[in-house]
């Protein structure tokens, strides 16, 4: 059982470049979540999918987010362009739509550092 | 200058004995609660849930209390090991959303 996987685990960027960040849910689940994570807010969500589609998009900071999942197996967080307040942790987490499943699944998360 | 930032809560113990991990939700609709463990440079890991119609519910050395009238939630860890030590969050979850709504989290850090 692979978990939840992340790429990349560590990102450096200078500011203005486009960053994107991967992953891919544990299979058979069929909701997808992106968290951030910073000394300053805690752990927030940013959006979620439910069978691929964006349900709650109203933590995406600004414009400069958005994130899709083209298919059940793959999503994708990008932030273009990026400023170094975007330097944080982010996780991705997935969880069944089984019922009685309510646990969420993070993965390692990727830590975004902005110069 | 001094940053800002979150001041998580911190609970240090001595390796053997028991810990009470605190937290208060703000939500009364909230219908089901979670902890989580996060240790450093990893994400954040499951350890126990309870819903609302229950008011305690126990796993292998944990132990989730929920007191709704207060809006209260503990997370008790028998015979804390150094293995322990990490942040704990709570979560909690309303009605059919299935997103959860994060606390700030308490630092554990057990003692030899």
């Amino acid at each position: 059982d692979a978990g939840v996987i992340q790429s990349p685990r560590h990102e450096v960027t200078e500011m203005g470049q486009e960053v994107t960040l991967r992953c891919k849910p544990i299979s058979g689940h069929n909701s997808l979540f992106w968290y951030r994570q910073t000394m300053m807010r805690g752990l927030e969500l940013l959006i979620y999918f439910n069978n691929n589609v964006p349900i709650d998009d109203s933590g995406m900071p600004e414009d400069r987010f958005s994130a899709k999942m083209p298919n059940a197996s793959f999503s994708t967080l990008k932030i273009q362009p990026s400023e170094p307040r975007d330097s944080a942790v982010y996780f991705c987490a997935s969880r069944t739509g089984l019922a009685g499943g309510n646990e969420q699944f993070f993965g390692p998360g990727t830590r975004l550092t902005v110069l | 200058g001094e940053s800002v930032g979150l001041h998580l809560p911190t609970l240090s113990v001595q390796e053997g004995d028991n810990s009470i991990i605190n937290c208060a939700y703000s939500n009364s609709a909230s219908d089901y609660f979670i902890w989580y463990k996060q240790e450093s440079g990893k994400g954040p890991q499951f350890i126990i849930d309870i819903r609302s119609n229950m008011d305690k519910r126990q796993g292998q050395r944990v132990t989730v209390l929920l007191n709704k009238t207060v809006k209260h939630l503990s997370l008790q860890i028998a015979a804390t090991q150094p293995g322990d030590s990490a942040v704990y969050f709570c979560a909690e979850r309303s009605g059919s959303a299935r997103q959860l709504t994060f606390g700030s989290g308490t630092q554990l850090t057990v003692l030899p």
